[in-house]
């Protein structure tokens, strides 16, 4: 597609409930990148993609979350057993390897009531 | 460890005055560093990069930043505001070392512009 897709772009969900998150990065593109963003935290890292791999899951908050890339094409962020503080906008990136121009989704509000 | 510090969470120019926006990083290795901005409701979108080029960088959109190694600062401007302008405005540092890559992000500073 022309641009990186998120999918759903909002969310609600039950505390205790498992969701996920989806991602379609930029065609061609091999590095993708998932950040959260809410208000007192700002914009925080969560995980990177280079193809199918993950070399750097350091910004995953708790072992609750977990993030898986087939194909080298789409992604999902699966959080399991979600808590009110898991509230945020979760942000998805791509960009070509060697280029690191990151073009961002428009993001899923994900709401845990 | 990269990171960045963006001054001021809020900023208020008048239509038509300079708009500069203050970024200063840290980083062990030389950086790559970014401007996004955030319209509400909206995904990032990248204004402009400095990659160890030019150390004035010309963005979208009539903005610029300058890099200066010796204040450890990427501040952005822009000569004359719009209303248009009036968003969320983040500097990014590359993260890197040790497989890792991705951006670091400042907390962003909220540009409000006075009719």
């Amino acid at each position: 597609g022309a641009g990186v897709s998120q999918s759903p772009s909002n969310k609600v969900t039950e505390k205790g409930k498992d969701v996920e998150l989806r991602c379609d990065p930029i065609s061609g593109h091999t590095a993708l990148y998932w950040y959260r963003q809410s208000l007192g935290q700002g914009l925080e890292f969560l995980i990177y993609f280079q193809g199918n791999s993950a070399p750097d899951k350091s910004g995953l908050p708790s072992d609750r979350f977990s993030a898986e890339r087939t194909g080298g094409s789409v992604s999902t962020l699966t959080i399991q057993r979600t808590q009110q503080e898991d509230s945020a906008v979760y942000l998805c990136a791509s960009s070509r390897d060697s280029q690191f121009e990151a073009f961002f989704g428009q993001g899923t509000r994900l709401t845990v009531v | 460890a990269q990171s960045v510090t963006q001054l001021g969470s809020h900023v208020s120019v008048s239509e038509g005055a300079l708009v500069l926006l203050r970024c200063n990083y840290s980083s062990s290795v030389p950086p790559y560093l970014f401007w996004y901005v955030q319209y509400p409701n909206q995904g990032l979108q990248l204004l402009l990069k400095y990659t160890s080029a030019a150390t004035l960088v010309k963005g979208i959109n009539g903005f610029e930043a300058e890099f200066k190694k010796s204040e450890t600062s990427f501040h952005l401007t822009k000569p004359s505001a719009h209303m248009s302008d009036a968003a969320e405005y983040f500097c990014a540092v590359r993260k890197s070392g040790g497989g890792a890559d991705g951006l670091t992000f400042g907390k962003g500073t909220h540009l409000i512009i006075q009719p």
